[in-house]
């Protein structure tokens, strides 16, 4: 089976772009879960889509915006990119009625 | 709100000894318990959980936890790292079956020679 991908996994930007990363869950996964990692602050919850709702949403801006397809695929928005939102993003999918979540490889965002 | 307490940010270990990675977490009428490792460039992997039954929990790659209700504190153990174990790990708790993960700071793990 295979795992939770990311695309891209490496992305440039400059300050004031917009950036719309991808997650593919694991298939039969219903639930996509978001989290920026960065060295300071750790893991941090972005939101989370279940069957194409969103369930659960973090702390952050307006500017951070998600979505979920039929086919379970997600998508994240960061509009007006900030020098402060370089980080590992990583996405996460859990199957129905499962109490883990199964991580992709992330994606790096760079900003300049 | 649930939150997740790693005191230590890093420890460096000798390989072949044995490590704790300590973990407390906020107290909750039920709460799920995970540890997580990340190795340098890769997502995370599951170590090891516990929902209920059993307190000591045993995972992958020789890992186990104890679960203490009292103490609130879910802390991890190997009784001998080898240099492969250098990595980060994560402890994460939620209280509802896959939602409301809350994840600690972190522990680096160095792993010595």
């Amino acid at each position: 089976k295979a795992g939770v991908t990311q695309t891209p996994r490496y992305l440039i930007k400059t300050r004031g772009q917009q950036v719309t990363l991808s997650c593919s869950p694991i298939s039969g996964h219903r639930s996509v879960s978001w989290y920026q990692q960065t060295p300071g602050q750790g893991l941090q919850f972005l939101f989370e889509y279940f069957s194409e709702t969103q369930r659960n949403k973090g702390n952050f801006p307006g500017r951070f915006s998600g979505r979920q397809f039929s086919n379970s695929r997600s998508e994240m928005n960061v509009s007006t990119l900030e020098l402060g939102d370089s980080a590992l993003y990583l996405c996460a999918s859990s199957p129905p009625g499962v109490d883990e979540q199964f991580f992709g490889p992330g994606t790096r965002l760079t900003v300049l | 709100a649930q939150s997740v307490t790693q005191l230590d940010s890093q420890v460096p270990v000798f390989e072949e000894a044995p490590v704790e990675l300590r973990c407390n977490y906020s107290s909750s009428v039920s709460v799920y318990l995970f540890w997580y490792v990340q190795y340098p460039n890769q997502g995370l992997q599951l170590l090891l959980k516990y929902l209920s039954g059993s307190t000591l929990v045993k995972g992958i790659n020789g890992f186990e936890a104890e679960f203490n209700k009292s103490q609130t504190s879910f802390h991890l153990r190997k009784p001998s790292v080898h240099i492969s174990d250098t990595a980060e790990y994560f402890c994460a708790v939620s209280d509802r079956p896959g939602q409301n993960f809350v994840f600690g700071p972190g522990t680096r793990l160095s792993v010595l020679p």
